[in-house]
């Protein structure tokens, strides 16, 4: 069936370069979201993309939603261990809600 | 936003029992969502609860195997039946759905 493959699956960075993880999916998207789990938590919801094209920024996290509603990436600018976690990208289409399988992000000081 | 708790938020049980996860949100929504999570792998709903009617499962998952209730708009059990050791992983409940989605603490399950 239909999913929203995300990539990559891991990813370690030392503190200070950059990070960035994407989703793609076959099908074009009502809207994304991006959420974040902490190691032990729970994932808390970040932003939300609706329109094609956007872009949305948080500080140094940087969110985009492609043209074509099919694909997005979150970019973290400079990394820090406090970013630590795994991003989950979220689509949904058809009143169907696809997670990604998450990139797990690791920070070394 | 909304505040959801669960409990327990942690259990060690045999298999062949059964485990009843309680969730409860500080304000009235129309649906809930039941997740699992594997260890570093990500969400697969199990189910959605609506309130007065019956939960919708995902494929894979059947009511016998996971009965949920939703008496009301503020609460919903999910059970975990017939327990194996297949079924260790954290279960989450979650309001929102479409748009902007909030989830409780989880429920750490490990079944020996």
């Amino acid at each position: 069936g239909q999913q929203v493959m995300q990539i990559p699956q891991y990813q370690h960075v030392q503190e200070g370069e950059d990070f960035t993880t994407y989703c793609n999916s076959s099908t074009t998207l009502s809207n994304i979201q991006w959420y974040k789990q902490r190691p032990g938590g729970h994932p808390v919801f970040l932003i939300q993309l609706v329109k094609s094209g956007e872009v949305k920024k948080q500080k140094r996290l940087t969110f985009q939603f492609g043209e074509a509603k099919k694909n997005s990436s979150l970019h973290i600018t400079a990394t820090q261990t406090t970013d630590v976690g795994t991003y989950f990208c979220k689509g949904s289409t058809l009143g169907r809600l696809y997670f990604g399988r998450g990139t797990q992000l690791t920070v070394w000081p | 936003s909304a505040v959801i708790s669960q409990k327990p938020s942690r259990d060690i049980c045999q298999r062949g029992t059964s485990l009843t996860i309680q969730c409860q949100v500080d304000s009235q929504v129309t649906m809930m969502f039941w997740y699992r999570q594997q260890p570093g792998q990500s969400l697969t709903l199990i189910a959605t609860a609506n309130q007065g009617s019956e939960a919708t499962y995902e494929s894979g998952f059947v009511i016998d195997k996971f009965p949920i209730s939703r008496p009301n708009l503020t609460f919903s059990t999910l059970t975990v039946s017939n327990m194996s050791p297949e079924d260790s992983s954290i279960y989450l409940c979650s309001v929102g759905g479409l748009y902007e989605q909030y989830f409780g603490p989880g429920t750490r399950l490990t079944v020996t």
